[in-house]
């Protein structure tokens, strides 16, 4: 699996934004980029993901560089609801690629201070 | 009810005990997953469903066994577990098999005592 490198933690005060970092120096063509956060004792929720072209929804914005070889996950104006620990994870796009399975490093715990 | 929901929250069981866990899915979805996250490792995809047939098993203990009944529920039967299965199960489905995002219940917190 292409792996991808996160800062263990950081913080945040509320309603300022968030840039969340995330290297993934060694993404294929057929890599999607996904991001998870899991908020305490509940289960990972889908946040967004993006193939080239930056992304924005409800949640957040995602960044993407034009080499692919990172990408940045914008939390407009933080919230105490946001606090989580955030995964950046690669999804191979091609059938049979293993792209049913999530694979989670450690991903960066987000504290966001009132 | 919307989303993914699991039953029960918390579990406690003894090695000889026989439970089962339930998830139920209300998007209308056609691939369903169980994982497990426990506090020492990263999350590990158990068994992935897709149309009710199982199309993954990652080398899963036989003590844990799945059942898929329909697209909508998912159960896992635990049967003679041990101390260290004590751990997060989670519940996940999404639109097909692949890429596709996956929603995830919030869990049911199993203990083996």
């Amino acid at each position: 699996d292409a792996k991808t490198t996160q800062p263990n933690s950081m913080e945040s005060n509320e309603e300022e934004p968030v840039h969340l970092p995330c290297n993934h120096s060694t993404i294929s063509g057929t890599d999607y980029i996904h991001w998870y956060r899991q908020l305490p004792s509940q289960g990972p929720e889908y946040v967004i993901h993006g193939l080239t072209s930056n992304v924005n929804n409800r949640m957040a914005s995602l960044a993407i560089a034009e080499d692919r070889k990172s990408s940045t996950l914008i939390l407009h104006r933080a919230t105490l609801r946001d606090a989580a620990v955030y995964y950046c994870i690669l999804r191979d796009v091609r059938d049979g690629g293993g792209s049913e399975k999530l694979v989670f490093g450690k991903g960066t715990k987000l504290t966001v201070n009132p | 009810e919307t989303g993914v929901t699991q039953t029960p929250r918390h579990l406690v069981m003894g090695m000889t005990n026989k439970k089962s866990l339930k998830c139920e899915q209300h998007l209308g979805h056609n691939a369903m997953y169980w994982y497990k996250q426990s506090a020492k490792k990263p999350l590990e995809l158990m068994f992935v469903y897709s149309l009710e047939e199982r199309v993954e098993n990652n080398s899963v203990p036989s003590r844990f066994s799945p059942e898929c009944p329909n697209s909508s529920h998912l159960f896992l039967h635990l049967h003679t577990l041990q101390p260290e299965d004590s751990a997060l199960y989670l519940c996940a489905s999404s639109l097909d098999r692949g890429y596709y995002e996956q929603y995830f219940g919030p869990g049911t917190r199993l203990t083996v005592t």
